[in-house]
């Protein structure tokens, strides 16, 4: 059975640093494209990031420059770096499976991980 | 830039149909996914490829894409289906959500 669990959010001042974490089970992460989407309390889901099978990553443009997508093969777990935090980054971060690979459509997620930017 | 819009709620009776549309103007040439959240839940997805369900995703869950407009119908509405649903699709390497749509069954 597939499963991804989030873990390392919490509460962070403007301008620090937080790294997310999504442990996977039921699968290997390095034959996906997975995807991390956050969604800000109140709104929509967002996305921000997803790594390729092969290595290859992408950002949207409100986070490209201050969030690094990346993965440990020998964990089966993928991470997002994520600096230079600011308020607006405040949301739930799930973790995705995209079975679709560049159909991009995802069938599994995470449970959410809240990270809150504030002073 | 590209975007994707829904209605921001649609309404339905229990045992009728709701219809929650999607549009943008390239979705004619990639697939559109839907996912259902409710409250305090992570979303679940109920349609890839325009028109394929997941397997424990009800019969009554149906997707369409034409043109520039893809369309989630739930037929037979019921109380549980009420929740908000996303449409999504990709532009190149970009992964783009729409808005949402809440769904009341009432």
């Amino acid at each position: 059975e597939v499963h991804l669990v989030e873990s390392g959010g919490g509460l962070v001042q403007p301008g620090g640093s937080l790294r997310l974490s999504c442990a996977a089970s039921g699968f290997t992460v390095s034959s996906n494209y997975m995807t991390w989407v956050r969604q800000a309390p109140g709104k929509g889901l967002e996305w921000v990031s997803t790594i390729y099978g092969g290595g290859d990553t992408y950002y949207a443009d409100s986070v490209k420059g201050r969030f690094t997508i990346s993965r440990d093969n020998s964990k089966n777990t993928v991470y997002l770096q994520m600096d230079s935090l600011r308020v607006e980054d405040t949301a739930v971060y799930y973790c995705a499976r995209d079975s679709g690979g560049r159909y991009y459509y995802f069938d599994n997620w995470g449970q959410g991980a809240l990270v809150t930017v504030s002073s | 830039s590209y975007e994707l819009t829904q209605p921001p709620s649609v309404s339905v009776s229990p045992g009728q149909t709701a219809s929650i549309t999607c549009s943008g103007e390239k979705l004619g040439d990639t697939y559109a996914s839907w996912y259902q959240q409710k409250p305090g839940q992570s979303p679940v997805l109920v349609i890839y490829q325009d028109t394929e369900r997941p397997s424990g995703i009800p019969e009554r869950f149906s997707g369409s894409n034409s043109g520039n407009t893809a369309t989630l119908t739930i037929s037979v509405a019921q109380a549980m289906d009420e929740a908000d649903y996303y449409c999504q699709t990709w532009n190149d390497t970009t992964v783009l959500f729409g808005r949402g749509t809440q769904l009341t069954v009432l």
